[in-house]
């Protein structure tokens, strides 16, 4: 959905680097999630966000940090990034007004942490 | 919190034969059951979903059904192709918050 962006595609950093990743949407959607991929896993939450001044721990939190910059963006932070935070990483929107749950996911970052 | 799990989790099917994955999850109060397909390298994108008032709901060559009892849901894709290939996610929750099993590798035979 190219409504949800996400900067960048890819990258390589080193342990104990600290990285942004951030995620924009034109959708309007007052909601944001982040997910962690990782292969035979599924998707993980790692925190959610209601609206710009609500943010919420997901199921994975520990070592990541957000900010919601504004409502169409969110950005996840690692503040000292380490090999298992390896993964492939996803940004999410929904729209509470809408009568589904649905959530629309952007393209996807791969990171790599050596 | 909400747990949901996917069986089997890879399937493989003959070009033309159906496909059935199956879901269960825990938490009672889901009212909300997404199916995402994800191919490889991309992103997951919704190819049906159902609401817990709903049975069965039905797209094409691709079903869902319900179970609120015995809580579990299945996708059904009939016909299959080549392009059915991915990985199939199945979700639960409501308010905006889904928690996902870990998917099925589906894998079309030509």
């Amino acid at each position: 959905d190219a409504d949800v962006t996400q900067t960048p595609r890819n990258r390589i950093t080193k342990t104990g680097k600290r990285i942004m990743l951030e995620c924009s949407q034109t959708k309007g959607h007052d909601r944001m999630y982040w997910y962690r991929q990782d292969p035979g896993l599924g998707l993980q939450l790692i925190y959610y966000s209601f609206d710009v001044k609500d943010i919420n721990k997901g199921e994975i939190s520990d070592g990541y940090s957000v900010s919601r910059q504004a409502q169409a963006k969110f950005s996840l932070s690692l503040e000292s990034a380490i090999p298992n935070q390896t993964a492939l990483y996803f940004c999410a929107t929904s729209d509470s007004r809408e009568p589904t749950d649905t959530q629309y996911f952007g393209p996807g970052t791969r990171l790599t942490v050596l | 919190g909400e747990n949901v799990e996917q069986h089997p989790s890879t399937l493989s099917v003959q070009e033309g034969d159906s496909a059935v994955i199956k879901c269960t999850y825990s938490d009672s109060a889901s009212n909300y059951f997404p199916w995402y397909k994800q191919e490889l390298g991309k992103r997951p994108q919704l190819i049906i979903d159902i609401r817990s008032n709903v049975g069965e709901k039905k797209d094409q060559r691709i079903a869902v059904t319900l179970n609120k009892t015995a809580k579990h849901f299945s996708l059904h894709i009939t016909e299959t192709q080549p392009e059915d290939s991915a990985v199939y996610f199945c979700a639960a929750g409501g308010n905006n918050r889904l928690a996902f099993g870990k998917g099925n590798q589906v894998v079309v035979i030509p």
